[in-house]
């Protein structure tokens, strides 16, 4: 089974739309965050939580909410989908090892289109 | 100015040469530096990872990393096809701990 998992892998939906996309790993780690890809851009950081009481903003939440169920689960919210939503959404997990390096493993992803 | 800088691409490279790819960054307190590879429609996968000046290899690859020239490249050698992929580079800030990314350069491996 995949060490983290996202759910739906893909999703259409109109504007105005609330959307929830899941993510939830297997792999015991403390952190998890939110990217989406665009074209271009590269990966952008939405969200990040370190642990199930942290919360933080990245450089893109506008427009987004999150939630840590648990250690193991992270939800990103769209509230009411827009048109420039349209990405490609990446859950990823970390866990500061003992070389200090805060290695990120990444889910599936999640294709959204809003139309 | 980006904080992460990468060679725009593509990069076309005939099979069993060297691919070389390079990355700058801006935050000169950065101290963790990744390679990941990501092929078309799929997620990001870790190559790579180093944080000490000088050479890392694995296998094919080999990260160099140069803190005062804030510059860390991924050499590719005897390329195949199935390294055909965007090659991102990430790096970690000093403070915090969260990646910032470059916009990737695409690889295509000639057969």
């Amino acid at each position: 089974d995949a060490d983290v998992t996202q759910t739906p892998r893909n999703r259409i939906t109109k504007t105005g739309k609330r959307i929830m996309l899941e993510c939830s790993q297997t792999k015991g780690h403390d952190r998890m965050y939110w990217y989406r890809q665009d074209p271009g851009l590269g990966l952008r950081l939405i969200y990040y939580s370190f642990d199930v009481k942290d919360i933080n903003k990245g450089e893109i939440s506008d427009g987004y909410s999150v939630s840590r169920q648990a250690q193991a689960k992270f939800s990103l919210s769209l509230e009411s989908a827009i048109p420039n939503q349209t990405a490609l959404y990446f859950c990823a997990t970390s866990d500061l090892g003992l070389a200090g390096l805060d290695e990120q493993f990444f889910g599936p992803g999640t294709r959204l289109t809003v139309l | 100015q980006k904080e992460v800088e990468q060679n725009s691409g593509p990069l076309s490279v005939p099979e069993g040469a060297i691919a070389s790819l390079n990355c700058t960054y801006s935050d000169r307190g950065s101290q963790s530096f990744f390679w990941y590879r990501q092929y078309s429609g799929k997620s990001p996968e870790l190559i790579m990872s180093i944080y000490s000046n000088g050479d890392k290899e694995d296998g094919r690859f080999t990260a160099q990393l140069n803190k005062a020239s804030q510059y860390v490249s991924l050499l590719i050698r005897d390329s195949q096809p199935s390294d055909s992929a965007t090659y991102l580079c990430a790096v970690s800030r000093s403070n915090d701990y969260k990646l910032s990314f470059g916009a990737g350069t695409t690889v295509t491996v000639r057969a």
